[in-house]
């Protein structure tokens, strides 16, 4: 079974630039998870969808952040303008139901660098 | 909200036992999750233990819950070089997952 694919795996880009990445999830799963791990800190879930649907954004900065899930399947998360400390990696996750009993399946990571 | 906390560092020698623990903040968590992180991967699960059990052992691995306490540990026996990761402790709050910072074990020959 294929896992939680994301790209690209590093980027580095300059302040007040924009940049996005890619998740596709573990086929089947139908809630999807975006999480943002600052160096030496755990992940910090930015948003969750089920299918397309937003369940929490409650911690998405959305004066520059931005997501979608339009098929319920790949989703793609934005920054613009990028700051100096968004620098983190941006982890997606995909379970099979919205709910904490059910695991969550964790892609490799975008490693972002704002200059 | 209030961290869940958890030493940052650990240091043990192959083939001794290694004991991370862990002080989670809500005592309606329904599960609690040890997660393992290798240099550039992703979180993985390593165990988890429902609030209900004060114990649960998984081959080299054993999970003590004291829910008065709001403590977890996670026992490795036998620890190995492959062992070598950031641990990350994990409690269930409002039916998210909410992480600790992570405990780095090193393992000394």
């Amino acid at each position: 079974e294929a896992g939680v694919a994301q790209s690209p795996r590093y980027k580095i880009i300059e302040k007040r630039q924009s940049v996005a990445f890619w998740c596709n999830p573990i086929s089947g799963h139908a809630t999807l998870y975006w999480y943002q791990q600052i160096l030496g800190q755990g992940p910090k879930l930015l948003i969750q969808f089920q299918n397309n649907g937003v369940v929490d954004d409650s911690q998405l900065p959305k004066d520059r952040f931005s997501a979608e899930r339009l098929k319920g399947v790949d989703s793609t998360l934005k920054i613009q303008p990028a700051k100096l400390e968004d620098s983190a990696v941006y982890l997606c996750a995909s379970s099979l139901e919205d709910h904490a009993g059910y695991e969550q399946f964790f892609g490799p990571g975008t490693r972002l660098t704002v200059l | 909200g209030e961290d869940v906390e958890q030493s940052l560092f650990l240091s043990v020698r192959e083939g001794d036992s290694s004991v991370i623990n862990c002080t989670y903040t809500d005592s309606s968590s329904t599960y609690l999750y040890w997660y393992k992180q290798e240099p550039g991967a992703g979180l993985q699960l390593l165990t988890y233990i429902f609030s209900n059990m004060d114990m649960k052992q998984d081959q080299r691995l054993t999970v003590l819950l004291n829910k008065k306490d709001k403590h977890l540990s996670l026992r490795i026996a036998d620890t190995q070089t492959g062992d070598s990761a950031i641990y990350f402790c994990a409690e269930t709050r409002d039916d998210k997952i909410i992480f600790g910072k992570g405990t780095r074990l090193h393992i000394l020959p």
